[in-house]
């Protein structure tokens, strides 16, 4: 079945300090790819996405590059800030029929310090 | 535009008391409806969706049942609350495909 699975946090930074966050897929067919963020006491937001393979998802100065080859989808940030500390998602999307499921990861925890 | 309403925020409920959690959507129409739970140290967990009125399919056997009355809203509830029913739940939609709008969760305790 289709499965996620990201690195286990939490992980703990100091502000301006280089982001990496490992997230590997198993999955049938070609799914698009996405990483949602969770601030404290919020719900989820969409952060990036990527649709197919090669397609490299930004937003907010985080990237994150879809690699078939490697089945990864390893979300980064040259410097984060504190504004940054939130729980991150990887999920994949799978078509069943006419509905779309989303498929989550564990979540890692980001604390960054000042 | 488009945005989903859920409530409560929070929640303490005694054990074996029943549950009601209540999600709409605004400035769609025809959406898919998702119940996903975060419980504590564990990731999210689809529990029900539903892409029609009174269409709902159940992901994993449980405590819980989901209604959709209406277009736009989508229900989540149960008879007599378990212990492991305590978490995040957090109500979505999309519109043919992701990515997916989430609600702001509703924390459930049950005492």
């Amino acid at each position: 079945g289709n499965s996620v699975t990201q690195m286990e946090g939490p992980v703990t930074l100091s502000e301006e300090a280089f982001l990496t966050i490992n997230c590997t897929y198993t999955a049938t067919g070609y799914p698009s790819l996405f990483w949602y963020v969770q601030y404290p006491g919020e719900g989820l937001q969409l952060l990036l996405k990527a649709t197919k393979a090669d397609d490299k998802g930004s937003n907010k100065g985080f990237e994150a590059t879809y690699r078939k080859e490697t089945t990864s989808f390893h979300l980064e940030k040259g410097s984060v800030q504190v504004s940054d500390s939130a729980v991150y998602f990887c999920a994949l999307s799978h078509s069943g029929g006419s509905n779309y499921k989303l498929t989550f990861g564990k979540g890692t925890l980001l604390t960054v310090n000042p | 535009s488009q945005t989903i309403h859920q409530w409560p925020a929070t929640l303490v409920q005694p054990v074996g008391s029943p549950l009601s959690l209540e999600c709409t959507v605004e400035g769609t129409s025809n959406p898919n409806l998702y119940w996903y739970r975060q419980a504590a140290g564990r990731g999210l967990q689809l529990l029900f969706y539903s892409v029609g009125i009174g269409q709902i399919s159940s992901e994993v056997p449980q405590n819980l049942s989901a209604s959709r009355p209406q277009d736009r809203q989508f229900i989540l509830s149960s008879k007599k609350l378990l212990l492991s029913d305590s978490g995040f739940y957090l109500c979505a939609w999309s519109v043919e495909s992701p990515p997916f709008l989430f609600g702001s969760g509703t924390r459930l305790t049950v005492v």
